[in-house]
């Protein structure tokens, strides 16, 4: 069975400093999707990476970039420069096909940005 | 992206009642939609898969005779809680999967009090 591990409950990071949040996985597929989602207070979930289990590059979206290290089973994202409005909790999740699944979910990190 | 809306996006019910939450997918046609449940400061947990034309596909531990789910349309899925309870307030949060994307399209998701 697929599951995720977020170990850190919450973060916190001083703003336009550099912040790392873990996220562990383990699957016994070969062909996997890995996610971060982003979800303010309003509850909405905002998309803000995805990385392939075949991509040999790690993913990068602007701030955002994704330092995945297949062997150790890692998929930890990193956020550059913060900013206030990063406060917020951030999930990561595993999809058991690219494109196709349902999406597991970690327990999430509660992150907060400092003035 | 594609986009998913979610309806109502807060509810207050008396218990006992039933309630209906819709999720529609705008602009593309979803086959297979998601409903996941979150408890404050939770993760979210998936309650069911639903396939459009076909029965949806429950979670272990969710009572599929409480929670009916109906998947009519290629752009329609709605839960609705029935005779709720006070224990089913949650955050109520659906996603849209198209095929041919690999990011996860989700709904506003939807605050459920039951008083």
């Amino acid at each position: 069975a697929q599951k995720i591990t977020q170990t850190q409950p919450g973060m916190f990071v001083q703003e336009k400093e550099a912040v790392t949040l873990d996220c562990t996985y383990d699957t016994s597929d070969q062909s996997y999707g890995l996610f971060w989602y982003k979800q303010p207070s309003s509850g909405e979930m905002i998309f803000l990476i995805y990385q392939g289990s075949y991509d040999e590059q790690n993913a990068t979206e602007g701030r955002y970039s994704l330092n995945f290290q297949k062997a150790r089973k890692s998929a930890n994202l990193v956020i550059s420069a913060s900013q206030l409005g990063d406060s917020a909790m951030y999930f990561c999740a595993m999809r058991e096909a690219p494109k196709r699944g349902k999406l597991i979910f970690g327990q999430g990190t509660e992150l907060s940005v400092k003035p | 992206g594609a986009v998913v809306s979610q309806h109502p996006s807060w509810v207050i019910c008396k218990s006992g009642t039933s309630v209906k939450i819709e999720c529609r997918s705008l602009d593309f046609q979803a086959t297979t939609m998601f409903w996941y449940r979150q408890f404050p400061k939770q993760s979210l947990m998936l309650m069911a898969t639903s396939n459009e034309g076909s029965k949806a596909t429950y979670e272990q531990g969710v009572e599929k005779d409480k929670f009916l789910i109906n998947h009519a349309s290629l752009t329609l899925s709605t839960l609705t809680v029935t005779s709720a309870h006070p224990e089913d307030s949650s955050f109520y949060i659906c996603s849209a999967e198209d095929s041919t994307d690999t990011e996860a399209f989700f709904g506003q998701g939807t605050r459920l009090t039951v008083v």
